[in-house]
């Protein structure tokens, strides 16, 4: 079975702080891993995709990295501002359009 | 504003009632979701269109749910007698080739009382 594991479930964090979120899979086959940012109430908005040969992607202070062989990602939040406070999807696709997603990480920052 | 828009983003409904939900993907999009988001959970894959064909349904969509797209643009998710357990907020995303990066809407979020 397709699982996608994140941890931690969620964390607190100071403004200005930096954060790593961690996510496990075992879809196979892979196609690729994206990154979603959740905010309460709204639907997923994308923040990085990588393919099986990318090991690190940014979009502005969010970077994603990619193990294939151990089959972890992490996504790393630099200077954390109040904005950032959501939840974080990790979603990775087999080779269909099916996408597996995890449970998410809720990230709040505080001041 | 061109991204996926849902209508209603909230519906209150007593347990028992009809409910129907609509989706507006992407126009150029031919490729269009539905997902399932029950509270602390990640989305669950519910059906898949491509125009107007509904290809897959996943076992997830009891016989109380039907989806339809009946020109190839927009869509609707009905969900027949709902119950209490049927409250979640109900996602689509569309898409342009099948495995291109799947755009979300906003969601619908149900709530059966």
């Amino acid at each position: 079975k397709n699982q996608v594991e994140q941890s931690p479930q969620s964390l607190i964090i100071l403004e200005g702080k930096n954060c790593t979120l961690q996510c496990n899979y075992t879809v196979s086959p892979f196609s690729n891993l994206r990154w979603y940012k959740q905010d309460t109430g709204r639907g997923p908005v994308s923040l990085t995709i990588m393919t099986f040969s990318e090991n690190t992607k940014s979009n502005g202070r969010y970077t994603a990295t990619l193990d294939a062989d151990t089959k972890q990602s992490s996504l790393h939040i630099t200077a954390s501002q109040l904005s950032d406070s959501a939840s974080y999807i990790c979603v990775v696709s087999a080779d269909d359009y099916k996408l597996s997603f995890g449970a998410g990480t809720t990230v709040t920052v505080r001041a | 504003d061109t991204g996926v828009s849902q209508d209603p983003r909230h519906k209150i409904t007593k347990r028992g009632q009809n409910v129907t939900f609509r989706c507006d993907p992407i126009s150029e999009h031919n490729r269009l979701y539905w997902y399932r988001q029950t509270l602390g959970q990640g989305p669950e894959f519910l059906t898949y269109f491509q125009n107007e064909a509904q290809l897959e349904k996943s076992r997830l969509l009891s016989d109380r749910f039907s989806a339809e797209r009946p020109k190839g643009s927009f869509s609707t998710l009905e969900i027949q007698r709902t119950e209490q357990g049927d409250s979640a907020m109900y996602l689509c995303a569309s898409s342009f080739l099948l495995r291109d990066e799947q755009y979300f809407g906003p969601g619908t979020r149900l709530t059966v009382t």
